[in-house]
């Protein structure tokens, strides 16, 4: 299976802050149809998980551009800028490009 | 609106069964891979089945392979799971989701004597 190693494990940010959280795969997330499956997920305390960015960098509907999302291969990153107070909670990336799909250990982000 | 509706959960004794159902709308159900994921208490996000669109291919996770059976009802837009010969380390809250932008609010799952 593939495994995604995200890093930090938790972050502390001040408000209006920038965050970047490191997502890498142990093999490269490129199909065979040449598109890239990595997204990116916030879990809020309480919550369901909620896709923030989808295929590396396209942000989900309803997703302010704070949220940016870069990488290829087997690196990538999700950038929050102006951290607001909703932003809190664990991000995780997942890999669908392989089967089976797996998820990164978590990251948590935490007001300084 | 898309809603994913789990039910099902509840406390049920290790060696025992219980079924899982997850009810679509507002979307074309039968368009989707659909996925159940788990995640223990205080851990993180851990994949568990999935499920092609036609019901033909599914996929386990190790650890629940021979235990757990994973179907759809694209008729009634209900995605399913069935949990057999449960364990302790099954504990943990289901998510039904499309492992993307759709996921239900999850159903908690206690296996306790």
């Amino acid at each position: 299976d593939v495994v995604l190693t995200q890093t930090p494990v938790s972050l502390l940010i001040s408000l209006g802050g920038q965050a970047s959280i490191s997502c890498r795969s142990s093999q490269s997330l490129v199909h065979s149809n040449g598109n890239t499956y990595l997204h990116w997920y916030l879990q809020k305390p309480g919550q369901s998980p909620q896709l923030l960015i989808y295929q590396v960098s396209n942000r989900f509907s309803g997703i302010p551009d704070r949220f940016s999302g870069s990488g290829s291969g087997t690196d990538f990153t999700l950038k929050i800028s102006r951290v607001e107070p909703e932003d809190l909670g664990v991000y995780y990336c997942l890999q669908r490009t392989h089967n089976p799909p797996t998820f990164g250990g978590g990251t948590k982000l935490e007001l300084k | 609106e898309v809603q994913l509706v789990e039910s099902g959960g509840g406390l049920v004794q290790p060696g025992r069964s219980l079924k899982l159902s997850c009810a679509a709308s507002g979307f074309t159900f039968s368009n989707y891979y659909m996925a159940w994921v788990r995640q223990a208490p205080t851990k993180g996000l851990e994949w568990v089945a999935y499920i092609s669109t036609g019901g033909g291919s599914t996929y386990y996770r190790d650890s629940v392979k021979g235990r757990f059976t994973i179907s759809r009802d694209n008729a009634k837009s209900t995605l399913y799971l069935q949990m057999d010969s449960l364990r302790s380390e099954d504990t943990a809250t289901y998510y039904c989701t499309t492992l993307g932008g759709y996921w239900g609010q999850g159903v908690m799952v206690t296996v306790s004597s």
